[in-house]
């Protein structure tokens, strides 16, 4: 399995532009998480899905935010408009729902608004 | 609400030592415990992983010790080398949350040759 992949590694864009994040995670997995890391806040969960279905997305930090999973394959995070605060790592986690199984982050995007 | 917590918040120590990183958390209601680590501009790296029906978990020179009663869990390094420089980060998937994990704000460790 490739694990969790992440995409794009990197992106720069300019404020008010719309930025998508994107997210496959591991076949089989029906838990999926979108954090957002920064050197103040550490890691903070922004939203989370079970079987495709957002659980909880109280750390979503505005309207600006938006995240969906149309299917057990994919996942988006959507910024719009963007913001130089919105500056920060993105990772995705996926796993399965079981004490069996720990969490696999991707790569994580790093963003940068300018 | 959980809480992770995680003692201390940095560490150096000398190449050789033995050392413990401590982690704490305030619902026992858990899943399982993770301990990952991070180098600097990197992604999470799963270190090992204790379910909640375990003590303790072994991987080379880590071993990661779970008392899910009394909320702690310690991440135990022998023989640390300057390699092992990272934040080691400790996260909680939580039962009545559809197994939400929770991080600490991590351990910064630095070994100096």
């Amino acid at each position: 399995d490739a694990g969790v992949i992440q995409s794009p590694r990197h992106e720069v864009t300019e404020m008010g532009q719309e930025v998508t994040l994107r997210c496959k995670p591991i076949s089989g997995h029906n838990s999926l998480f979108w954090y957002r890391q920064t050197m103040m806040r550490g890691l903070e969960l922004l939203i989370y899905f079970n079987n495709n279905v957002p659980i909880d997305d109280s750390g979503m930090p505005e309207d600006r935010f938006s995240a969906k999973m149309p299917n057990a394959s994919f996942s988006t995070l959507k910024i719009q408009p963007s913001e130089p605060r919105d500056s920060a790592v993105y990772f995705c986690a996926s796993s399965l729902q079981s004490e069996f199984y720990g969490y696999t982050f991707g790569s994580g995007t790093r963003l940068t608004v300018v | 609400k959980q809480e992770v917590t995680q003692i201390p918040a940095a560490l150096s120590v000398p190449e050789g030592e033995n050392l413990v990183l401590n982690c704490s958390f305030t619902d026992s209601a858990i899943y399982n415990l993770q301990w990952f680590r991070q180098d600097p501009g990197k992604g999470l790296t799963s270190l090992l992983l204790i379910q909640s029906s375990q003590r303790e978990q072994t991987s080379g020179r880590l071993n990661a010790s779970l008392d899910k009663s009394s909320g702690r869990s310690t991440l135990y390094i022998a023989a640390s080398q300057p390699g092992d420089s990272a934040t080691y980060l400790c996260a909680v998937s939580d039962m009545t949350s559809y197994g939400k994990l929770t991080f600490g704000q991590g351990t910064i460790l630095t070994v100096h040759p």
